[in-house]
């Protein structure tokens, strides 16, 4: 079955720095992949899609690269600020049709100043 | 534009109960799936509707379920309530049910099956 896993559970990093967060995922190969963040107590909140035929995205400080060889999705966050800390998931389409997603536990991103 | 709500915020049920939870989607939006997120399993996928539908669903008992109304707001039930039920349960809303939309989630309910 599909599976999806983000490699660590927890980053610490130091503001200013650029936090990379892992994803790899087995089993499959989707059309698309998505980052998401979640901050506590509250739902997650759309970042970035990348498709298939995409290797990078950028918005902003954010960096994502989608590597189908390797099932494998990098999330970088430049200069990263005490403002990102927070949960972040990736996400992969359960199917080809609507828009059911399966998650990955998510990594924690501290950022101390 | 309002986001996706969802009522009640918190619930404090008892075994063997029963639960219902309510979504309103985003205006105009027509999908909304929804979530269970718990500490040990993470965000998991139940079901989702559109346009009134039930289009896709996820590997959970026949206890839970859900329905879609003509003004896309969604339901979820989950009856003869177990410990392991509790969760925090998301729904999320995009505007036509395409796979590479963005997905809008409300704050979620906060379960706590006693």
């Amino acid at each position: 079955s599909q599976k999806i896993e983000q490699n660590s559970e927890a980053l610490n990093i130091q503001e200013g720095k650029t936090a990379t967060l892992t994803c790899n995922y087995t089993n499959y190969s989707p059309a698309y992949l998505q980052w998401y963040r979640q901050d506590p107590g509250r739902g997650p909140v759309f970042l970035l899609l990348i498709r298939e035929n995409e290797k990078e995205k950028r918005k902003e400080r954010l960096k994502v690269t989608f590597d189908t060889t390797l099932k494998q999705s990098l999330f970088h966050i430049t200069a990263s600020q005490p403002a990102d800390s927070a949960t972040y998931l990736c996400a992969l389409p359960r199917n080809q049709a609507g828009t059911a997603l399966i998650f990955g536990k998510g990594t924690t991103l501290s950022v101390s100043s | 534009k309002a986001g996706v709500t969802q009522t009640p915020r918190y619930l404090i049920k008892t075994r063997g109960q029963q639960v219902t939870l309510s979504c309103s989607p985003i205006s105009g939006h027509r999908s909304v799936s929804w979530y269970q997120q718990t500490p040990g399993q993470g965000l998991q996928f139940l079901f989702e509707y559109f346009s009134e539908t039930q289009r896709n669903k996820g590997n959970f008992p026949g206890r839970f379920s859900g329905r879609q109304f003509s003004n896309s707001r969604s339901e979820m039930n989950v009856s003869t309530l177990e410990l392991g039920d509790s969760a925090l349960y998301l729904c999320a809303s995009s505007f036509a049910g395409r796979g590479q939309e963005t997905q809008y989630f409300g704050p979620g309910t906060r379960l706590l099956v006693l």
